[in-house]
């Protein structure tokens, strides 16, 4: 069936320094969408991408989506410690109406 | 006035037991969905419903009944539980859920079930 990886699972960086997480998907997506869950919560909606090729950028995050529309990226410029939390992509096919989640990768920052 | 809420929060019960979550959305959406969360953070779609009509049904074992009386409310019951249902079951409702709907979906607070 269709999957959606997600890497790295767990990433611990300084804080200030520069975070990415990727995702990458079996099958061509219609739209992605990226969460956030702080740790003890639930699922935020972060923002969604639909064209091939598209950036969108929120203040300190640039999010990604490839031109083959499979794969996707969440950049974190400087992180902060309230970035902590896991990020989730989430791929759509076609008509499903159904969201496949990738594994998340939880993102731990040191101050 | 929160968008999203599932109640309890916390259950823990014995195994054999049967058990219901209940979820409630007052954003005036059309769709909702049953999540559950593992103990490595794997979200995985169970049920989704759109105006009371089941449209996603994954491949949960029928232990597990989702009910939707109205478009504003999904409940999950959950007979003979078993060890491996311990997990964080969200409930989450969007507009438009079905067909190629793009529109974000809002998560509850999420139900923490530890089955002793």
């Amino acid at each position: 069936g269709q999957q959606v990886m997600q890497i790295p699972q767990y990433q611990h960086v300084q804080e200030g320094e520069d975070f990415t997480t990727y995702c990458n998907s079996s099958t061509t997506l219609s739209n992605i969408q990226w969460y956030k869950q702080r740790p003890g919560g639930h699922p935020v909606f972060l923002i969604q991408l639909v064209k091939s090729g598209e950036v969108k950028k929120q203040k300190r995050l640039t999010f990604q989506f490839g031109e083959a529309k499979k794969n996707s990226s969440l950049h974190i410029t400087a992180t902060q410690t309230t970035d902590v939390g896991t990020y989730f992509c989430a791929g759509k096919t076609g008509n499903t109406g159904k969201l496949i989640f990738g594994q998340g990768t939880t993102l731990q920052v040191k101050p | 006035d929160t968008a999203v809420s599932q109640t309890p929060k916390y259950l823990v019960t014995q195994m054999g037991n049967d058990k219901s979550i209940k979820c409630e959305q007052n954003l005036g959406h059309d769709t909702m969905y049953w999540y559950k969360q593992d103990s490595k953070k794997f979200l995985k779609i169970m049920f989704s419903y759109n105006n009371k009509e089941l449209i996603i049904n994954e491949t949960v074992p029928n232990r597990f009944s989702p009910k939707s009386p109205d478009k504003a409310h999904l409940n999950l019951h959950i007979n003979s539980l078993e060890l491996g249902d311990s997990a964080v079951y969200f409930c989450a409702s969007s507009q438009g859920g079905g067909g190629g709907s793009n529109q974000p979906q809002h998560f509850g607070d999420g139900t923490r079930l530890s089955i002793l």
